[in-house]
């Protein structure tokens, strides 16, 4: 069965610093790849998403990540994090071959950012 | 636009009563379906899809059970509660297909 790691499980970083949460996957056929975020309190919420194309996609918020398949890897990133960018990250990968496209999803990243 | 509810937002029940977690989907029609439980530190663990009405699968064997009585209504039972089945509760939707998934604002169950 595929499965996403996230290797981070609790990030703490300053406001400005740069910012990148590793994800990988384990499936080697065709996948979607997501990540969402969840702020406080708030509902669970797409962050980006990769189907196909450019590796490199940009979300919302000034997030980006980079699909990488020889490494099996979609890693967020973003310049410079904001106070406001405190949440719950989680990474997902979706099973294009599944006959309903399951979505898995990694643990998550709490991501602590100090002002 | 579309929108998901789920109610009731928290919930506390005795183990051995019953349950029911209620969600519907606004403004599209035939969606997937999806009910998971969240648990911290470790991400969501699917527990129950559907494609159409009456249509359920089950991901993991447990107390708990779900139904599709309307296209866009999504219930998740269980006759008697176990403590171990305290944690939040998210359903979910998609386009039928291979896309993103929209959650709703969950449900915090305590089983006291």
């Amino acid at each position: 069965a595929q499965s996403v790691s996230q290797h981070n499980h609790h990030v703490i970083l300053s406001e400005a610093a740069s910012l990148e949460l590793g994800c990988n996957y384990s499936y080697g056929g065709t996948v979607n790849l997501f990540w969402y975020v969840q702020y406080p309190g708030q509902h669970l919420q797409l962050l980006l998403k990769y189907f196909s194309g450019d590796p490199l996609v940009k979300g919302i918020k000034g997030f980006e990540a980079e699909f990488i398949k020889s490494k099996f890897s979609f890693n967020l990133r973003k310049p410079s994090v904001q106070w406001s960018d405190t949440a719950e990250y989680f990474c997902a990968a979706l099973d294009r071959g599944s006959t309903l496209g399951r979505l898995y999803f990694g643990r998550g990243t709490q991501l602590t950012v100090w002002p | 636009s579309q929108t998901i509810h789920q109610w009731p937002a928290t919930l506390v029940q005795p183990v051995g009563s019953p349950l029911s977690l209620e969600c519907t989907v606004e403004g599209t029609s035939n969606p997937n379906l999806y009910w998971y439980r969240q648990a911290a530190g470790r991400g969501l663990q699917l527990l129950f899809y559907s494609v159409g009405i009456g249509q359920i699968s089950s991901e993991v064997p447990q107390n708990l059970s779900a139904s599709r009585p309307q296209d866009r209504q999504f219930i998740l039972s269980s006759k008697k509660l176990l403590l171990s089945d305290s944690g939040f509760y998210l359903c979910a939707w998609s386009v039928a297909g291979y896309y993103e998934q929209y959650f709703g604002p969950g449900t915090r169950l305590t089983v006291t």
